[in-house]
């Protein structure tokens, strides 16, 4: 199984609501990422969890909020968005770092849009 | 963190081979080279890595020079299918810090 598999595939939020987005992976990776990606952009970088801790913040505005319950999952909890912050949202997860192939794989992504 | 300069956008046609540039002046000893492949809303998908010379793989060639200060992604005979956008990474050997630069938007005409 070489998927990370993201629910909801869409979400539309008021910008008084509160809402998560799920990330799941079997592949006994231990590095688990959120990305921000919006059109015709690149994917930039939010958070970065190795072995359920958070390692890297990118200076990502508190309204969202990340968590890893445990090795195959993580979340992405929304609180007060703002309508520029509508974009595909894509989690990743790679093997720790290390010689050898070291590639992440991406889920499909949530597309949001805050209303 | 090394930073990349690709070509914003490339024009081919189907059953030519494709080659994409990456310069990356100030790679790290320990940096690989790893390339990616977005199609519009879906996540990236790894297509290549190397660290020096040549790498091939069923999709795609990487090419590196002794100085490491480029990478060369090549495509043999593109489809329509192969229109997307690729992006070359740096990826030091024990960083999680996965960066994406601009890429190259590869369109693949009939």
């Amino acid at each position: 199984d070489t998927e990370v598999t993201q629910t909801p595939k869409h979400l539309v939020m008021g910008m008084t609501n509160k809402k998560s987005l799920k990330c799941e992976q079997h592949m006994g990776h231990r590095a688990m990422y959120w990305y921000k990606q919006k059109a015709k952009k690149p994917p930039e970088l939010m958070f970065v969890y190795s072995y359920e801790k958070l390692s890297i913040n990118e200076s990502v505005p508190s309204r969202f909020s990340p968590e890893c319950p445990n090795s195959s999952l993580l979340n992405l909890h929304l609180h007060a968005l703002q309508p520029e912050d509508s974009a595909l949202y894509l989690c990743a997860s790679s093997q720790e770092g290390g010689r050898g192939r070291t590639e992440a794989f991406f889920g499909q992504g949530t597309r949001l849009t805050v209303v | 963190l090394a930073k990349t300069t690709q070509p914003i956008s490339m024009d081919s046609y189907e059953g030519q081979e494709v080659n994409i540039t990456c310069s990356h002046n100030n790679i790290a000893t320990n940096d690989y080279i790893t390339w990616y492949q977005q199609f519009p809303s879906q996540g990236p998908r790894f297509i290549i890595q190397g660290y020096k010379t040549k790498v091939t793989n069923e999709v795609a060639s990487l090419f590196i020079p002794a100085d490491r200060k480029s990478s060369t992604l090549s495509l043999p005979r593109v489809s329509l299918s192969d229109t997307a956008v690729y992006y070359c990474l740096p990826r030091m050997d024990s960083s999680y810090k996965l960066i994406f630069g601009s890429g190259t938007r590869l369109l693949v005409r009939p």
